[in-house]
């Protein structure tokens, strides 16, 4: 049973290009949250989506940053016009609904040149 | 003021040791209290998971929490070199929320 998939690993974008990150949840886990965590920090909630709809997005700037969880395939963190102050890793956690227990992926670390 | 503060270390301690990492919050509504190990270039993983106060026991590891003073803490008893990496806390309000609040985290080494 394959845990929570993040691609790319890696990924360096040049200010100003658009930034993607998927991530595939759990086998039979249905709801995604996206975390963030500079250098030198905790963990920082963004969003929390379930299949095609956004439950709670507080913790999402509100500019240039989006989410999608679509019914078929991974979910989605998009960042348009990236700047400098977005290099960070983002983590992407699933779990059940109801569940307790939130399953971490290996992180995306994003550098902006 | 943060929600939650924890000593970013880093914490060095011989191989053997008992080991006490803590964090404090301000928030009265937080229920659910997590602690979480993650290794360098590695995702969270969830060590113990604990609701209101007392103390839960797992193998090495012991997690207290005391609502009252808003203080929670983990402790690592026979610490090995193989538990040296970042300890998170993290909290939440509500069970099955898993918007959760972390800790800074601290950098924790086991010499061998």
């Amino acid at each position: 049973n394959a845990g929570v998939m993040q691609n790319p690993r890696h990924l360096v974008r040049r200010r100003g290009q658009e930034a993607r990150l998927r991530c595939s949840p759990m086998k039979g886990h249905s709801h995604v949250y996206w975390y963030r965590q500079l250098p030198e920090e905790g963990l920082k909630f963004m969003v929390y989506l379930q299949k095609e709809n956004i439950i709670d997005e507080s913790g999402m700037p509100k500019e240039r940053f989006s989410a999608e969880f679509p019914k078929e395939g991974p979910s989605i963190l998009r960042i348009q016009q990236v700047v400098r102050g977005d290099s960070a890793a983002y983590f992407c956690a699933s779990c059940l609904l109801g569940g307790t227990e939130a399953f971490f992926g290996q992180g995306t670390r994003l550098t902006v040149v | 003021q943060k929600e939650v503060e924890q000593d970013p270390g880093p914490l060095s301690v011989p191989e053997g040791a008992i080991v006490s990492l803590n964090c404090t919050y301000s928030n009265s509504a937080f229920q659910y209290f997590m602690w979480y190990r993650q290794y360098s270039r590695k995702g969270p993983e969830l060590l113990m998971y604990t609701y209101s106060s007392g103390n839960k026991e797992d193998g090495r590891f012991t997690a207290q929490v005391d609502k009252s003073s808003k203080y929670i803490s983990l402790f690592i008893r026979d610490s090995q070199p193989s538990d040296s990496a970042t300890y998170l806390c993290a909290m939440t309000t509500r069970e099955g929320a898993q918007k959760l609040v972390f800790g800074q985290g601290t950098r924790l080494t086991i010499n061998p």
